[in-house]
């Protein structure tokens, strides 16, 4: 079965500063991962998503991220940090069977400090 | 495109009592799934149909739990007997064929 890793429950970024959120996954075979953002009281909102291809896929709202998959990771990241982006983001792998389901880590609180 | 609705966005309910939640999912999509967020969780899993049709159920999904989708348009999710254990945040999301899933706001559950 799969499963995600989110080892960092809180980050504290300074507003303008970089980031990078860790998403370790577990799966047997190629990954379908995606990262989603929810603010309080809000579903949950695509950021950006990894089929296959290029290693590095662009998202929404200026952020990125990476497979690894070396290091069963996809870490999103943002070169500059705005206060809106105060949220929690969510990793998540899809099942193999195309994904019908998803099994998400537990989540990211990202902090933006002025 | 409204997005995936549902309703009630809160429900307050006494142990004991049935509740009912309602998914209407984006209008083209065909699949619709039902997830379960509990503080400080990710969602989990709980189902999925194909139209009408309930493909996929989790071991999370207790004999007190149905969900249908009789038209393959809207769902509903019903727990009876509720127990304080199921306060969570119970979200639907759909998708077109194996798209990506779009989430609605959510359901908010508290059972006193």
């Amino acid at each position: 079965a799969q499963s995600v890793t989110q080892p960092d429950i809180h980050i504290t970024v300074s507003e303008g500063a970089s980031l990078e959120l860790r998403c370790n996954y577990s799966y047997g075979a190629t990954p379908y991962l995606f990262w989603y953002v929810q603010s309080p009281g809000q579903g949950l909102q695509l950021l950006l998503k990894y089929f296959s291809g290029d290693t590095l896929v662009q998202g929404i709202k200026g952020f990125e991220a990476e497979f690894k998959r070396s290091q069963s990771s996809f870490n999103l990241r943002k070169p500059s940090v705005h206060w809106s982006d105060a949220a929690e983001y969510f990793c998540a792998v899809g099942a193999d069977s195309g994904y019908s389901t998803l099994t998400f880590g537990k989540g990211t609180m990202l902090l933006v400090s002025p | 495109d409204t997005g995936v609705s549902q309703n009630p966005r809160h429900k307050i309910t006494k142990r004991g009592q049935n509740v009912t939640f309602r998914c209407d999912p984006i209008s083209e999509h065909n699949r619709l799934y039902w997830y379960r967020q509990t503080l400080g969780q990710g969602p989990e899993f709980l189902t999925y149909f194909q139209n009408e049709a309930q493909l996929e159920k989790s071991r999370l999904l207790s004999d007190r739990f149905s969900a249908e989708r009789p038209k393959g348009s809207f769902s509903t999710l019903e727990i009876q007997r509720t127990e304080q254990g199921d306060s969570a945040m119970y979200l639907c999301a759909s998708s077109l064929d194996q798209g990506t899933q779009y989430f609605g706001p959510g359901t908010r559950l508290l059972v006193l």
